[in-house]
């Protein structure tokens, strides 16, 4: 059953280039979308984050789109830098329609930028 | 910068066994959560918590599992007779409000291995 997805397991970049990560979901009662980062050995780190009454968050050099007729969100790091190495999850929530705070996880997409 | 904070880092314990696992949430934060991670899938919701008890619990929050905030500080996992299938990465979050959009905020994880 998963209710986000993250298609691609990893994704390779030059240093000083975009890295675009994907996420689509299938629950209609998702209303608020996260991006965290994960390094081995340490818990999630929050980035950014959406709700569903907005397209666009900026947040320094991240941006998360959302596109809600195509339940499709992605996450813009521009200028890539090798410290973004990292897994990335893609987590959603149905907080504010399903009353329901409980996140829902991403299999996470591995993230290299090469210098 | 405050932060989540979990004890201990590692555990290793034989099957049937009981386990407490700790967690120290931010200092203001109100809504307490335990998340898990098998190796090599996603990370998966257990439990929420919130005004001292239960708000909302997963499939994998059986019989077995118990949280308890027994003190002003501290927020525990209990699993009370520990299966092989138990070994995972257990993260501890919180968020500062009751407004359900509040960031989610995790810790470094504690790794339990069932033998």
């Amino acid at each position: 059953d998963q209710q986000v997805k993250q298609n691609s397991p990893s994704l390779s970049v030059q240093e000083g280039r975009i890295s675009i990560l994907n996420c689509d979901y299938t629950n209609s009662m998702f209303d608020y979308f996260l991006w965290y980062k994960k390094y081995p050995a340490e818990g999630p780190t929050f980035l950014i984050s959406i709700s569903s009454i907005k397209d666009k968050n900026e947040d320094g050099r991240f941006t998360v789109f959302l596109n809600k007729s195509a339940k499709h969100l992605s996450l813009h790091i521009v200028p890539s830098q090798p410290g973004d190495s990292a897994v990335y999850f893609c987590a959603a929530s149905g907080a504010i329609q399903g009353g329901s705070e409980k996140l829902v996880f991403g299999k996470g997409m591995k993230l290299t930028v090469n210098p | 910068e405050p932060e989540v904070t979990q004890t201990p880092s590692h555990q290793v314990t034989q099957m049937g066994q009981e386990v407490i696992l700790r967690c120290v949430p931010i200092s203001n934060h109100l809504y307490f959560y335990w998340y898990r991670q098998i190796l090599g899938q996603k990370v998966e919701f257990l439990v929420s918590f919130y005004n001292n008890e239960i708000s909302e619990k997963s499939e994998i929050f059986d019989d077995q599992f118990s949280v308890e905030r027994p003190d002003g500080s501290n927020f525990t996992l209990k699993i009370r007779s520990t299966k092989l299938e138990d070994s995972a990465m257990y993260f501890c979050a919180s968020s500062e409000l009751a407004a359900l959009t509040e960031t989610q905020y995790f810790g470094p994880g504690t790794r339990l291995l069932v033998l």
